[in-house]
């Protein structure tokens, strides 16, 4: 069972704002770091797949990083707007095949 | 979309009766999950299969069992359901080992 943590757990912004969270997880046998995006109501859905070190990928105003040698990743969010508010969770899959959730990170975007 | 669906979307049942969820997918993935979401825990792993038969425990596995009998249904029982067995249910499903998991809509679950 692989500890995944993130934080902070609530982040308030102000729109226009950029802002950043942090996950992080054992470095030891990883294979892959998810990270999700949680809507009140609904499904989480994918942002990012990320398998290797240094890896970066972006999408929009989103992008994140990994870094598998200390075993953390960032999400950032650039110019916050209202409909970035959302939980933001990772996920990460080690040795086993299990996909292993942090608590999330909820971002309040305020106009 | 993925095509993934769980039933019921919504139950009401008694303390100490069987339950049974099921997840049923139509696109061949090999990987299923279960999951329970309940405030200030997020998503925690119950089991998940990576194929026909093929499952293994998550990290809250105690008073829930699954079977895979074939690769599009993943049901997930409880044997005997107790109150602290409330809580939304998610079903998830994965392809290849290095792409994302798409998810079902939930199931609410009440033990009364």
């Amino acid at each position: 069972i692989l500890n995944v943590e993130q934080s902070p757990q609530s982040l308030h912004v102000q729109e226009g704002d950029s802002t950043n969270f942090t996950c992080s997880f054992p470095s030891s046998n990883f294979y892959a770091l998810h990270w999700y995006r949680w809507e009140t109501a609904k499904s989480p859905e994918a942002l990012f797949v990320m398998t290797l070190n240094g890896d970066e990928k972006k999408k929009g105003r989103i992008s994140a990083t990994l870094n598998t040698k200390e075993g953390y990743s960032y999400l950032y969010i650039k110019g916050s707007q209202p409909e970035d508010s959302a939980t933001y969770l990772c996920a990460s899959i080690g040795g086993a095949d299990g996909l292993t959730f942090g608590k999330g990170t909820h971002l309040i975007i305020q106009p | 979309d993925a095509g993934i669906t769980q039933s019921p979307r919504h139950k009401v049942t008694e303390t100490g009766t069987p339950v049974t969820l099921r997840c049923h997918q139509t696109e061949n993935h090999r990987y299923m999950y279960w999951y329970r979401q309940d405030p200030g825990h997020g998503l925690r792993l119950i089991h998940y299969s990576y194929g026909v038969k093929d499952t293994d425990k998550g990290e809250v596995s105690d008073g829930y069992s699954v079977s895979r009998s074939k690769t599009e249904d993943f049901l997930l029982t409880l044997e005997s359901a107790t109150s602290s067995q409330t809580s939304v249910y998610f079903c998830a499903i994965r392809g290849q080992r290095n792409t994302e998991a798409f998810f079902g809509q939930g199931t609410r679950l009440t033990v009364v």
